[in-house]
């Protein structure tokens, strides 16, 4: 079956502009999960859904961040106003049970 | 805090075993994870432990000490392909779901 899409796969911004990602996740999930990842680093929690939950939004280095996750499917992931430490490769992953099934991710570069 | 802890890089010759391994320090322990990431690719599940012991899994075992806090990840009959990151992460909440990452073990397997 289909597994968790992101889109778009690479995106170029200038300092400054708001930038929007989002993330499909396997039908079914009911657990939704955004990571970023530096060159070199681990993953570095930012957000989670879990069904109608309040989302876990701990893991946001700036409210410049937000994300939402409408129907309990599809979340978009927005920074505001953007700067050049933004610059990562944004991870979704959704789960139903343990196991989490992780997307292509974007690459995001912030110019 | 929270911590977790693996080699950086590792390098191993094919055919040949290799033992990755992890010691964490977390305000809670629901489970042990371990993940494989290609370069420019996203992770995908290798093993969970919640139990001590070694669960066997093909060629890839892995095992856990709770009360050491040590994990270890082994892989037999390397091969090339299985040049990669490997990750480390502790579910440290009720639900099992929000992880704590190390910063991934780089192997690289020489013929």
């Amino acid at each position: 079956g289909a597994g968790v899409s992101q889109s778009p796969s690479n995106k170029v911004t200038e300092k400054g502009k708001d930038v929007e990602l989002r993330c499909d996740p396997i039908s079914g999930h009911t657990a939704l999960y955004w990571y970023r990842q530096s060159l070199g680093q681990g993953l570095e929690f930012l957000i989670y859904f879990q069904g109608n939950s309040a989302p876990d939004k701990s893991g946001l280095p700036s409210d410049r961040f937000s994300a939402e996750r409408t129907g309990g499917s599809v979340s978009t992931l927005t920074i505001q106003r953007t700067q050049q430490e933004d610059s990562a490769v944004y991870l979704c992953a959704s789960s139903k049970g343990y196991e989490q099934y992780f997307g292509p991710g974007t690459r995001l570069t912030v110019t | 805090g929270q911590n977790i802890d693996q080699p950086t890089e590792m390098t191993a010759t094919e055919g040949a075993i290799v033992q990755i391994n992890c010691t964490y320090q977390t305000s809670g322990f629901n489970g042990l994870f371990w993940y494989q990431q290609h370069a420019g690719e996203a992770p995908t599940f290798l093993s969970y432990n919640v139990l001590d012991g070694l669960e066997e899994k093909g060629r890839f075992s892995s095992f856990l000490s709770r009360s050491k806090g040590y994990s270890y990840l082994l892989l037999k009959e390397l091969q090339m392909k299985d040049s990669a990151s490997y990750l480390c992460a502790v579910s440290n909440a009720g639900n099992n779901r929000k992880l704590i990452w190390g910063l991934g073990t780089s192997l690289a397997v020489n013929p």
